[in-house]
């Protein structure tokens, strides 16, 4: 069965450095997500991305975050200067251009910022 | 704003028993999908079950199954004969098709422990 996968499993950076996070989504979807969960807490929605554009952004993705589809396989989500309160799982998500076919997610990034 | 609540924060079953999740949302929206995401220990989200609003017949998934209420906004999640692989934190989600983003709000989770 196709999958979303995600690199790395975990990363460990230092407050204020920068990180990648990257997602290869399954090959014929069209609409991809970046969501976050904080330890013990619900799934937040970050970002959602279509035709090669940002369709719908959370309050949460602000200036220190961006998006990417560089090469049309890809799809990364980039923190410009971390922060400790971006520790969290961070989950890449996509889908077809179908809602009933549901969403399929990758196995997420635990990212935690010393 | 939409939201989607699940007021059992924990629940347990033994093994082979039935349980039911509960989950209740809030739109004004008649056209919508609600899912259900299972969270095992390794933190991976699974889709259990999926419904269209629009279709009265609650949906099945082999053990899973639904009881959706639309006027009531209410779509608990039943899981029959209980297996020690059911352990995992239980997600309620639901999206409104708008044409582009359809991001998926939602619950705060139900953890469910199947005792053997």
């Amino acid at each position: 069965e196709p999958e979303v996968t995600q690199t790395p499993s975990h990363q460990v950076t230092q407050m204020g450095q920068e990180v990648i996070l990257r997602c290869v989504p399954i090959s014929n979807h069209l609409y991809f997500y970046w969501y976050r969960q904080i330890l013990g807490q619900k799934v937040e929605f970050l970002v959602s991305f279509y035709n090669n554009e940002i369709s719908e952004k959370s309050e949460i993705f602000d200036d220190q975050f961006s998006v990417e589809r560089p090469d049309g396989s890809n799809f990364t989500l980039k923190i410009r200067s971390t922060k400790l309160e971006d520790s969290a799982m961070y989950f890449c998500a996509s889908r077809t251009g179908y809602t009933n076919d549901g969403y399929t997610f990758g196995s997420g990034t635990r990212l935690t910022v010393v | 704003a939409q939201t989607v609540t699940q007021s059992q924060p924990e629940m347990s079953v033994q093994e082979a028993e039935t349980v039911t999740l509960s989950c209740t949302y809030d739109t004004s929206e008649s056209d919508y999908y609600l899912f259900w995401y299972k969270q095992p220990p390794s933190r991976q989200m699974i889709l259990v079950i999926r419904q269209e609003a629009y279709k009265q017949q609650n949906a099945t998934e082999n053990r899973f199954s639904v009881n959706f209420q639309k006027a009531a906004k209410s779509f608990s999640l039943k899981i029959s004969d209980s297996q020690l692989g059911d352990a995992a934190m239980y997600f309620c989600a639901y999206t409104l098709p708008q044409g582009g983003s359809e991001k998926l709000v939602f619950g705060k989770g139900t953890k469910l422990t199947v005792n053997p």
